[in-house]
């Protein structure tokens, strides 16, 4: 059984960073590509970037390139995303989802987990 | 990238309704659509993949249907543990997008 379990909630001032972990268990973690989606509050859910595990590959959303950082470390089954430079606007529900990856696409996501709460109070 | 247009934006429904909503996507994405169900406090559960496909274990009163740019999933006999809100996503082309979601309320 697949579980996904990832790191709690935070709170953050204007202007600093943020790391969420997302552990992975029960699958060959090499297999997939992790995704990062969030939701704002009123707001729908926003693919923000991805990793493909077993390639290395990192991929993001052209509006967070320069301040978003995603990786995985097979040897602990984690991945990790980092968002620089928070504003109010990045205040939002942080989820980790494994997919695949195939022909340069991120297909569905299959196995999510249960979300980071991100605030960002000054 | 690709929008991703759901209607209505929430609906009233009542257990045993059938409930209908729609997904239209900006250009063709052939059959590269997701259904998600999301309640708030837990994970979104992936339904359906590609736009027809039930995921394994999702009830059968859940159907996906279109191609193309139009789509729809439809729910026959809403049951109390489907208010909810749904997503549909693309992922034909990079970056993958989701529509803005329908909540189905009481």
């Amino acid at each position: 059984q697949v579980h996904v379990v990832q790191s709690g909630a935070e709170v953050r001032k204007p202007g600093s960073s943020v790391k969420v972990s997302c552990e992975v268990s029960g699958t060959t973690f090499r297999k997939y590509a992790v995704s990062w989606v969030r939701r704002a509050p009123d707001q729908g859910l926003e693919w923000m970037g991805g990793v493909v595990v077993g390639l290395s590959k990192v991929h993001h959303k052209q509006k967070f390139q320069g301040r978003l950082t995603i990786t995985a470390d097979e040897s602990t089954t984690t991945a990790y995303m980092e968002l620089s430079s928070l504003t109010s606007d990045d205040a939002a529900v942080y989820f980790c989802a494994l997919g695949h990856y195939g022909s340069g696409l991120y297909l569905p996501l299959d196995y999510w987990g249960q979300g980071t709460l991100v605030t960002v109070s000054s | 990238d690709i929008q991703m247009i759901q209607s209505p934006s929430s609906l009233s429904a009542s257990v045993g309704d059938k409930v209908t909503i729609t997904c239209r996507a900006n250009q063709s994405i052939a059959t590269y659509l997701s259904w998600y169900q999301y309640k708030p406090g837990t994970a979104p559960k992936l339904l359906i993949f590609p736009a027809s496909i039930l995921k394994t274990g999702v009830p059968a009163r859940f159907s996906g249907s279109g191609s193309g740019t139009d789509f729809t999933l439809t729910i026959t006999s809403l049951q109390a543990e489907d208010y909810a809100t749904y997503y549909c996503q693309q992922s034909y082309r990079f970056p993958p997008t989701f529509g803005r979601g329908t909540k189905v309320e009481i």
